[in-house]
């Protein structure tokens, strides 16, 4: 079974400047997530999908923060502008039912 | 012994010794726990799972301890091996305000494994 796949793996960014990350989550996963982790703490839940609905967006800075999940599979989640705090690694997971499978995630470091 | 580090609390054990990694949940009405592992460069993986209508569950070298009544995650790794050194999230499903599950995470404790 292929797992989550994310791209790019790394991302080097100036403030102000806008980026995308892109998901792909196992085959028939209704549940997508994308989470954002700072260096040293947990994941933190940024939106949450169920097939191409948000459910789950609460965390997320609308200001500047964007997500879709087209046709209820890949995922795209966009940052504009960017800011220096934004800097992390941002891990997109799917889930069937209960347990959430992670990709390798994207570390964005902004300058 | 264990210490808290500048972001992670850390857990310093031998080869070959148990290790204890603990974990506070929030919410009363979690239902399902899930233990992640995750190495440096990577995004978190599965360990191992309980219910809350569950005290014990065990794995391979694994078992997860749940205590309801103080809202107290254990997870317990025997025989430790350096290929165990990561960091170490336990994570709560709830339900949250749209009427689905979702995965909150705690704060990680990272273990270190001498040989």
């Amino acid at each position: 079974e292929a797992g989550v796949a994310q791209s790019p793996r790394y991302k080097i960014i100036e403030k102000r400047q806008s980026v995308a990350f892109w998901c792909n989550p196992i085959s028939g996963h209704a549940t997508l997530y994308w989470y954002q982790q700072i260096l040293g703490q947990g994941p933190k839940l940024l939106i949450q999908f169920q097939n191409n609905g948000v459910v789950d967006d609460s965390q997320l800075p609308k200001d500047r923060f964007s997500a879709e999940r087209l046709k209820g599979v890949d995922s795209t989640l966009k940052i504009q502008p960017a800011k220096l705090e934004d800097s992390a690694v941002y891990l997109c997971a799917s889930s069937l039912e209960f347990e959430a499978f992670f990709g390798q995630g994207t570390r964005l470091t902004v300058v | 012994g264990e210490s808290v580090g500048l972001h992670l609390p850390t857990l310093s054990v031998q080869e070959g010794d148990n290790s204890i990694i603990n974990c506070a949940y929030s919410n009363s009405a979690s239902d399902y726990f899930i233990w992640y592992k995750q190495e440096s460069g990577k995004g978190p993986q599965f360990i191992i799972d309980i219910r809350s209508n569950m005290d014990k569950r065990q794995g391979q070298r694994v078992t997860v301890l749940l205590n309801k009544t103080v809202k107290h995650l254990s997870l317990q790794i025997a025989a430790t091996q350096p290929g165990d050194s990561a960091v170490y999230f336990c994570a709560e499903k709830t339900i949250g305000n749209s009427g689905y599950s979702t995965l909150t995470f705690g704060k990680g404790t990272m273990l270190l494994v001498s040989p």
